[in-house]
């Protein structure tokens, strides 16, 4: 892979809803991969900065995992509230950034 | 803490002038990045300052510019301006080079007419 994806492009899930997406990257010179929200209208906002294999980490509902070897990060939401709809950046070496994944959560 | 900050917020050009944008990075930090996004495409890096020098350059013609001062804010200025300019330009500071996280700004939405 030698550019950064993510899957699903869109995601539409009901209030309370678990979802999940991807994001792969080259798995070879791994240096950090990253994890940001961005709501409409407002900036970009840091998620999680991810450097080792195996990393998992959590904020509040939010979670995500890394694996370096096959070049795959899962970002996780449990119960997926309205306020969590926003698209999912995840970008590798900070500055190369995958298209996103836009998450819509209805009431 | 004041966050990032960019101005003009809203800029209008027409095709061939130049436009200069800034930003004032969070107050300690010395690394900012520039990022353009336009419709339907992601986040396209631009280049990243470091104490006063471009670390890093993205793939986009020479049109596109920048600099950092001395007290870490940063320029970026784009040349002969295309219709394809149109996009909004981020930027984003974080302490140092690495994998510290960035903060972006509101960013400033550049419209070539």
């Amino acid at each position: 892979i030698l550019n950064v994806e993510q899957s699903p492009q869109s995601l539409h899930v009901q209030e309370g809803d678990s979802t999940n997406f991807t994001c792969s990257f080259p798995s070879s010179n791994f240096y950090a991969l990253h994890w940001y929200r961005w709501e409409t209208a407002k900036s970009p906002e840091a998620l999680f900065v991810m450097t080792l294999n195996g990393d998992e980490k959590k904020k509040g509902r939010i979670s995500a995992t890394l694996n370096t070897k096959e070049g795959y990060s899962y970002l996780y939401i449990k119960g997926s509230q309205p306020e969590d709809s926003a698209t999912y950046l995840c970008a590798f070496i900070r500055m190369r950034f995958g298209a996103g994944t836009r998450l819509t959560v209805k009431p | 803490k004041a966050g990032v900050t960019q101005t003009p917020r809203y800029l209008i050009k027409t095709r061939g002038q130049q436009v200069t944008l800034s930003c004032s990075p969070i107050s300690g930090h010395r690394s900012v990045s520039w990022y353009q996004q336009t419709p339907g495409q992601g986040l396209q890096f631009l280049f990243e300052y470091f104490s006063e020098t471009q670390r890093n350059k993205g793939n986009f013609p020479g049109r596109f510019s920048g600099r950092q001062f001395s007290n870490s804010r940063s320029e970026m200025n784009v040349s002969t301006l295309e219709l394809g300019d149109s996009a909004l330009y981020l930027c984003a500071s974080s302490l140092d080079r690495g994998h510290n996280e960035q903060f972006f700004g509101p960013g400033t939405r550049l419209t070539v007419l």
